[in-house]
Order: C-alpha cells, then sequence, then structure tokens
C-alpha cells in the first residue's frame, strides 16, 4: 500500500511568518511521529500521538511548535513566527502498533528554509 | 536522556571492500536498536532491528548488527560493499520505559562506495 506521505515537499518562508506542514500516516498506522534533523545532525524527536491518548509533546523546542491529529489519519505540525534555526527536514513516521519493537516508516520529509 | 553516538561520519571506501559502522549508546535498562538506511533521493527505510534474542542480527542487501551489551554497542557490518550501498546510515534506539517508543538517533554515517 502506499507509505507515509507529506507535503508540501519543499517550503521557503520568511524570518516571522506562520508555516504548517502535513503529514498522512500509512492506513491503519495508530501512532505518528514527527522528528526534525538539522543540518549535520541526527533526527530529533518532538511529539508522538498514539491512538485517541494525550500527544507526548515533550520533544517540542519551543511554544511556537505545536501539531494535531485527527484520529489515526492526518497529522498537521504548525511552526509560529517562524524563525531561522527552524530550518531543517521535518519527517513523519507511523507504526501499526504500541510496542516499542515496532517499526517506524518514514515519509519524504518536507525541507524547511527560513530566510 | 539517551545519546546515540555514531563515528567516522564520512567513508569512502572500494566495492568489494568490508564495512563496518560503529554504534554505541547510553542508555543501562532495556534498548531496542535500529539502524535506518537513506539512498540519495529515497527515505529512510528500515535496514535492520534488534528487540531480543540472538544478538547477532541479519537485515536487508546483505547488512547485519551484533548486539554487545557490555559495550553498549550495535556495530553494522557487509562483508563485501556494492556500489549501491552509497547512502547515509542512521543508528537508533529505543529506550523500553523512557519516552513512548521515540527513537534516539547518532548524527549517521555517510558512506561512499566507489566502482
Amino acid at each position: 500500500g502506499a507509505g507515509v506521505s507529506q507535503s508540501p515537499s519543499n517550503k521557503v518562508t520568511e524570518k516571522g511568518k506562520d508555516v504548517e506542514l502535513r503529514c498522512d500516516p500509512i492506513s491503519g498506522h495508530t501512532a505518528l511521529y514527527w522528528y526534525r534533523q538539522r543540518l549535520g545532525q541526527g533526527l530529533e524527536f518532538l511529539i508522538y500521538f498514539q491512538g485517541n491518548s494525550a500527544p507526548d509533546k515533550s520533544g517540542l523546542p519551543s511554544d511556537r511548535f505545536s501539531a494535531e491529529r485527527t484520529g489515526e489519519s492526518v497529522s498537521t505540525l504548525t511552526i509560529q513566527r517562524t524563525q531561522q534555526e527552524d530550518s531543517a527536514v521535518y519527517l513523519c513516521a507511523s507504526s501499526a502498533g504500541t510496542a516499542p519493537q515496532e517499526t517506524q516508516y518514514f515519509g519524504p520529509g518536507t525541507r524547511l528554509l527560513v530566510l | 536522556a539517551q545519546s546515540v553516538s555514531q563515528h567516522n561520519h564520512h567513508v569512502i571506501l572500494s566495492e568489494a571492500a568490508s564495512l563496518e559502522l560503529g554504534c554505541n549508546y547510553s542508555y543501562g535498562g532495556t534498548v531496542n536498536l535500529f539502524w535506518y538506511v537513506q539512498y540519495p533521493g529515497q527515505h529512510l527505510q528500515l535496514l535492520l532491528k534488534y528487540f531480543s534474542g540472538d544478538p547477532l542480527v541479519k537485515g536487508i542487501k546483505g547488512f547485519e548488527a551484533e548486539f554487545i551489551k557490555s559495550k553498549f554497542s550495535f556495530n553494522l557490518r557487509k562483508p563485501s560493499v556494492q556500489w549501491s550501498d552509497t547512502a547515509e546510515y542512521f543508528c537508533a534506539v529505543n529506550a523500553l520505559g523512557y519516552g513512548n517508543n521515540r527513537l534516539a538517533f547518532g548524527k549517521g554515517n555517510q558512506v561512499v562506495v566507489i566502482p
């Protein structure tokens, strides 16, 4: 079936603007993760959704970052008042269940550049 | 917090050479360990994972990794690389009881195989 999809694939914005990134997980996957990869760095966890449970937001770097997920479908990550240090590739992943050994399947990412 | 170390961030080798990429993590409890690979222009995809049982794990494309608990290591190996193994390789750790299945990633190894 279809994999994880993300949109847009690239986004260029001006400092201070808000941006919204979208993730469509694999159908039926209950868990959804957002990660960020800054240049030369590994992936950095941002937020985790599992079914109808309260999301784990502990990785969000500031209150300018927020995310929502409707049920077990689409998720949006919003960055308000973007800063240059927000420039990164934002990756979404989904997995089928709650077991920690479940494979996370990644999307292609959204490359964000803040000028 | 968990941390994952990968050394030798850039590796260049010739076809048929052997490859070993080191991965060390800092967490004393039970862990699940993963190697992901990102080929040029493609998504991150799972190469192999360990969560229990035989500490020598075999993955796709002839890769294997060995979990050595006493050394907190999960090194990736391939006896004879091909040009198509040119990619970025990421080690990731999930620590049971910590952080809702989030993965902590190393900074990655950029591997270039010369034909």
